[in-house]
C-alpha cells in the first residue's frame, strides 16, 4: 500500500534560518504530492503541490521538487518567519488507489525571533 | 476562508448526549471526507462520498453515524460516545472522488466528551 514518511518533529528554529523538511514516499501508481500546513486552532490548508515527476511546487516562500528516483518530495524555506509557526503534513493522492490521500504523521514547527 | 464551514467549532458531549456535526461546502465538489486528528495519532479517515453515496467507511464504530442529504452538505451524528473519542473532526471537500487534486478542509470541530 502507500505510505508518507515526513521528518519526525519538532522542529525549532530561529527567525530566518533555513528549514527542510524531509518526506519520502512509497505508492505504487504515479501519485500528485502535496504539502499541507495547519496553522494553530485551524483546519489542513494546501501549501504547495506537484503533480508528476521533477515538478517543483511553490507558494509563499517554501518549496518542494518532486524526485521520483529518491521518492522525495522535501519541504524547503530560504528564511523561515514567526508566522510560519505550524503543523506540517506532506501526503500523496493515487489515482490508481482511487485518488486515495495518504498523509504522514506532520512535523510540528516552531520559529522563535 | 477555504469555502468548506464547520459547525459547531467546539462542542463538549457526556457519553450519553447525541450531538451533530455539520459540514457545508461552497465549492461545487462532489466528494466528501470526515477525516478524526488525534493529538500524537496521524490523520485518520472516517467516510467517504463521492455524489452522497458512501464509498468508504474506515471500520468506524456504529456510535459515528454519517449522513449526506446532497453533495453540499454532511454530517456526523453522535451518540454514546466514549473519552477517547475526543479529538478534531475534520471535514473535507474535493471535486470527485478519483481525481487526484488536493483536499479542501473545514477548520474542524473540537469535539470532548466527558
Amino acid at each position: 500500500g502507500n505510505s508518507v514518511t515526513q521528518m519526525e518533529g519538532p522542529v525549532t528554529l530561529s527567525e530566518e534560518a533555513f528549514l527542510t523538511i524531509n518526506c519520502t514516499y512509497t505508492a505504487t501508481g504515479y501519485p500528485s504530492l502535496f504539502w499541507y500546513v495547519q496553522y494553530p486552532g485551524e483546519g489542513l490548508q494546501l501549501l504547495l503541490k506537484a503533480t508528476k515527476a521533477d515538478d517543483k511546487g511553490s507558494n509563499k516562500g517554501f518549496e518542494a521538487t518532486y524526485r521520483k528516483e529518491t521518492t522525495s518530495f522535501h519541504l524547503e524555506k530560504g528564511s523561515v518567519q514567526v508566522s510560519d509557526s505550524a503543523v506540517y503534513f506532506c501526503a500523496l493522492s493515487d489515482r490508481t488507489n482511487a485518488g486515495k490521500s495518504t498523509f504522514g504523521d506532520g512535523t510540528t514547527l516552531t520559529v522563535k525571533p | 476562508e477555504t469555502g468548506v464551514t464547520q459547525t459547531p467549532r467546539h462542542l463538549v458531549m457526556g457519553m450519553t448526549n447525541k450531538k451533530s456535526l455539520k459540514c457545508e461546502q461552497h465549492l461545487g465538489h462532489n466528494a466528501m471526507y470526515w477525516y478524526k486528528q488525534s493529538a500524537k495519532k496521524p490523520l485518520e479517515l472516517m467516510f467517504v462520498y463521492n455524489f452522497k453515496e458512501q464509498t468508504e467507511n474506515n471500520s468506524v464504530p456504529s456510535r459515528f453515524s454519517p449522513e449526506c442529504p446532497n453533495s453540499s452538505h454532511l454530517f456526523l451524528h453522535l451518540h454514546t460516545l466514549q473519552p477517547e473519542d475526543s479529538a478534531l473532526y475534520l471535514c473535507a471537500s474535493s471535486p470527485e472522488r478519483g481525481d487526484t487534486g488536493e483536499l479542501f478542509f473545514g477548520e474542524g470541530s473540537r469535539l470532548t466528551v466527558l
